[in-house]
């Protein structure tokens, strides 16, 4: 099972409203990063949130990360059509946590 | 910089032929990673290098190959094609960074189909 997973699956908003994802680990980390991903391309990196921190920011992004209860969310606010993308957080793995897991990714529609 | 090349962007194989998948970074980056992306998944890693010559498995080593013979190629080679590897494969590098992980660069993936 993927390491990091997301919730909702698919969200679907106005512009102008708060979009809201959350993401379950199991394992202990020393980050939580997320991405974005437009529809046919690559991943993009948006935030990291190391594991002493427990919020930070970055423009209209917000993450919290709680490494008590193993989750973290992110808060787009002021959502843009242009927000529409499929979001995804990973958390570091591999020899040395070289490499990342991805959960399965929140789809995010935003409606202009 | 062009960052993270990846070609070809496309590419349709029968059962059985091999080929290779080929990533380059330009960004001196010592981690590059291959991921396979399934419709409506995450990401799940194949292979992985910490550098030059060091490689690992991921968690979907089964039917592919690597090499890490300069800092910036990483090939990825499918031995023998199966339909079940039609996939968007992702290659990512990342900078070293003492004592912190740092984030990936991907490349814009190839879209295999295998028939």
């Amino acid at each position: 099972s993927q390491q990091g997973e997301e919730d909702p699956q698919a969200l679907s908003i106005q512009e102008g409203e708060n979009a809201t994802m959350n993401c379950s680990y199991k394992t202990s980390i020393n980050n939580l990063q997320w991405y974005r991903q437009n529809s046919g391309r690559g991943l993009v990196h948006l935030i990291l949130i190391r594991s002493n921190e427990r919020e930070k920011h970055s423009g209209r992004l917000r993450v919290t990360l709680d490494t008590s209860k193993k989750s973290s969310s992110l808060l787009i606010t002021a959502s843009r059509a242009a927000d529409t993308a499929s979001y995804f957080c990973a958390t570091p793995k591999g020899t040395g946590r070289r490499a990342l897991t991805f959960g399965s990714g929140t789809r995010l529609q935003v409606q202009p | 910089n062009a960052g993270v090349t990846q070609t070809p962007k496309f590419q349709v194989l029968k059962t059985g032929q091999s080929m290779t998948l080929q990533c380059a970074q330009d960004m001196n980056h010592e981690y590059m990673s291959w991921y396979r992306q399934d419709p409506g998944m995450g990401l799940r890693l194949i292979h992985y290098s910490v550098g030059a010559g060091i490689t690992d498995q991921g968690e979907v080593p089964n039917g592919y190959n690597v090499s890490r013979s300069t800092t910036e190629d990483f090939p990825l080679r499918l031995l023998s094609a199966a339909p079940s590897q039609t996939s968007v494969y992702f290659c990512a590098s990342s900078p070293r960074t003492s004592g912190e992980y740092n984030e990936q660069f991907f490349g814009p993936g190839t879209r295999l189909t295998v028939l």
